[in-house]
């Protein structure tokens, strides 16, 4: 059973501040992930991460970014958030060994800018 | 380049009855990792099935089995004795490549238990 939780789980914010999305694991993952997904949409990857110290961007370009201090901990954060950035934001993690490297995601934070 | 497609926006079937979920994947790589997930309207996306591309066998997972065709590069999901819980989004993904770090993501199916 999966255990990664996001805070918050909706967020109603307006143009111009700055906000920072919670993603945290129990399960000792070496790899993390951020997806972005608009309503009804696949989702795309915009963030991941390999272990500590480590972030790539993904397939899909964001203005936001990441940090990963601790193995548990991936947060993103957008300095400036604007009504395009309204979407719902998904963390998922991955045990590095495991053959199926199986993802397992969080509940999300679904943002929206005003 | 991969990609995933799933040409059924929407689906209804009948509680108790069976459904098939299509998808169709394309990928030049010969190690790849075929996946399906659940969204409730929660949001959350649920890990239900995944298929190696060299598995011999189908995968099966409880009420969840899929039906892996490698030459028409398709991974359908059936669910059987379909419930009313089952009603969701569910998206196909893949994974290509033994170092690739992402899923890429099919458009999803919006599947509709009727009572």
């Amino acid at each position: 059973e999966a255990d990664i939780y996001q805070t918050p789980r909706y967020l109603v914010i307006g143009t111009g501040k700055k906000i920072t999305l919670e993603c945290s694991q129990t399960m000792g993952h070496d790899k993390m992930y951020w997806y972005q997904q608009d309503p009804g949409m696949e989702l795309h990857l915009i963030h991941y991460s390999y272990g500590v110290n480590s972030t790539e961007k993904g397939d899909l370009s964001s203005e936001s970014t990441v940090s990963r201090i601790r193995t548990e901990h991936f947060p993103l954060t957008l300095e400036s958030a604007r009504p395009s950035h309204t979407s719902q934001y998904l963390c998922a993690s991955s045990e590095y060994k495991r053959e199926s490297k199986t993802q397992y995601f969080g509940p999300g934070t679904r943002l929206l800018v005003l | 380049a991969q990609k995933i497609t799933q040409t059924q926006p929407g689906m209804f079937v009948q509680e108790k009855e069976a459904v098939t979920l299509d998808c169709t994947y394309d990928t030049s790589d010969p190690s790849y990792g075929l996946f399906w997930y659940k969204q409730p309207s929660s949001g959350e996306m649920i890990f239900l099935i995944y298929q190696g591309s060299y598995d011999q066998q189908n995968a099966t997972e409880g009420r969840y089995s899929l039906n892996f065709q490698k030459a028409r590069k398709s991974a359908n999901l059936v669910i059987s004795a379909s419930q009313l819980g089952d009603s969701a989004m569910y998206f196909c993904a893949m994974r290509a490549g033994s170092g690739a770090n992402n899923l890429f993501f099919g458009t999803g199916t919006r599947l509709t238990v009727i009572p």
